[in-house]
């Protein structure tokens, strides 16, 4: 496609449910991120692949957030057990290669009631 | 720690007047720098970076950015606001040496008034 897409656009889910998302990144770009941002804040990094390599996944903010990319290109964030403070636009990005600028995709907004 | 700090959450131009949005960061080596733009609902597009080289860079939509080390900053300006530039605009920074995930500021908000 022609830029990166995430699905789905909306997502809400009770307190305790696992939600799964989706991001399809710009055919041919090795590096895929995925940040978390809170209403009026900037987006803040959660995890890094390079192909299907996850190289950096200190930005994670506890072991109910579970990303993959097991192809190298297709990527899911996985929440378990959601909680309310996990309510935030999840947006996905990549690029060819690490430093020269991400693309992003439109972001997941994630509501947890 | 790397940060970045964007001192205005909130700004409002005159449509044809001239804009600066700041931008500083926190960072010992030189950083790779970007400004990005967030229209509501919509994603980040990337308005322009800073890697090397001339320290002035061209963006798209009529935006450029001056990357001063002395200051550690990286300020955004465009010498004719148009009232489609309202949205969010955010500064970021990488850097060389380790997985290239970008540091964000808080975001300033622009208006722009008729």
């Amino acid at each position: 496609g022609a830029g990166v897409s995430q699905s789905p656009r909306y997502k809400v889910a009770k307190r305790g449910q696992d939600v799964a998302l989706r991001c399809d990144p710009i055919s041919g770009h090795v590096s895929l991120f995925w940040y978390q941002q809170a209403l009026g804040q900037g987006p803040e990094f959660l995890t890094y692949f390079q192909n299907e390599a996850q190289l950096d996944k200190s930005g994670l903010p506890s072991d109910r957030f579970f990303a993959e990319r097991p192809e190298g290109s297709v990527s899911t964030l996985k929440i378990q057990r959601t909680q309310q403070e996990d309510s935030a636009v999840y947006l996905c990005a990549s690029s060819e290669v690490t430093g020269v600028g991400q693309f992003f995709g439109p972001g997941t907004r994630l509501t947890v009631l | 720690a790397q940060s970045v700090t964007q001192p205005d959450i909130h700004i409002t131009v005159s449509e044809g007047a001239s804009l600066e949005l700041r931008c500083n960061y926190s960072y010992g080596a030189t950083p790779y720098l970007f400004w990005y733009v967030q229209s509501p609902g919509q994603g980040l597009q990337l308005l322009l970076k800073y890697f090397s080289g001339d320290t002035l860079v061209q963006g798209i939509k009529g935006f450029e950015a001056e990357f001063k080390r002395s200051q550690s900053s990286f300020n955004l300006r465009k010498p004719s606001v148009h009232w489609s530039d309202a949205a969010e605009y955010f500064c970021a920074v990488g850097y060389s040496g380790n997985t290239g995930k970008l540091i964000f500021g808080q975001g300033t908000t622009l208006q722009v008034k008729p």
